[in-house]
């Protein structure tokens, strides 16, 4: 995914808030998405947010959506061990149902 | 349970054979894709189909073969088996290419290639 880019590592206490950043190049991206990846798992679809939208929140997670910079953010509040993962995000500009996916941040939850 | 099966779940091939991952789904859904995920590249689209008979191809196509003869069954094919290809394959479907809300994934294929 060259388009979208992501920091490939995320340290966090349990607790404490989570914040994953995502950049993409595609300006007629008209949805985003954060995935979840569990060890030895396929992905899961987290959360998504219309390109029209400059906020999401959705229990413990917030996306913000910075279409001028095209950067998106996720925010996990109250950090549990058990959202230690990998997390995706993934833009999908108008052709015809292709996702374009970031690295992916893997995010480790420390006690 | 509904959603994407995919098997095997684990393969270890010799250079040079050949084989094929399955993929099955049971929502009815008409787009299906196949993507491969590596480290540090995220997953990168290999084949897609948006209906049975119609496929095309993705970001790396090269090595993989597809075909689409039912709605349920989305089949990867690697003729020549290469190290390049190993990866780990992950199957999607959704109710359309047009859908927003997301696709569904298979638990997917860790392959490697000696």
């Amino acid at each position: 995914g060259e388009d979208v880019e992501q920091s490939l590592f995320l340290s966090v206490r349990e607790g404490d808030s989570s914040v994953i950043n995502c950049t993409y190049t595609d300006s007629s991206s008209t949805y985003l998405y954060w995935y979840k990846q569990e060890p030895g798992a396929g992905l899961q679809l987290l959360t998504y947010i219309f390109s029209n939208m400059d906020m999401k929140q959705d229990q413990r997670l917030t996306v913000l959506l910075n279409k001028k910079d095209k950067h998106l953010s996720l925010r996990i509040a109250d950090t549990q061990t058990g959202d230690s993962a990998i997390y995706f995000c993934a833009e999908k500009p108008d052709s015809w149902g292709k996702l374009q996916f970031g690295a992916g941040t893997q995010v480790v939850v420390t006690p | 349970n509904a959603g994407v099966t995919q098997t095997p779940k684990f393969q270890v091939l010799k250079t040079g054979q050949s084989m094929t991952l399955q993929c099955a789904q049971d929502m009815n859904h008409e787009y299906m894709s196949w993507y491969r995920q590596d480290p540090g590249m995220g997953l990168r689209l290999i084949h897609y189909s948006v209906g049975a008979g119609i496929t095309d191809q993705g970001e790396v196509p090269n090595g993989y073969n597809v075909s689409r003869s039912t709605t349920e069954d989305f089949p990867l094919r690697l003729l020549s088996a290469a190290p390049s290809q190993t990866s780990v394959y992950f199957c999607a479907s959704s109710y359309s290419a047009g859908e927003n809300y997301g696709y569904t994934f298979g638990s997917g294929t860790r392959l490697t290639v000696v």
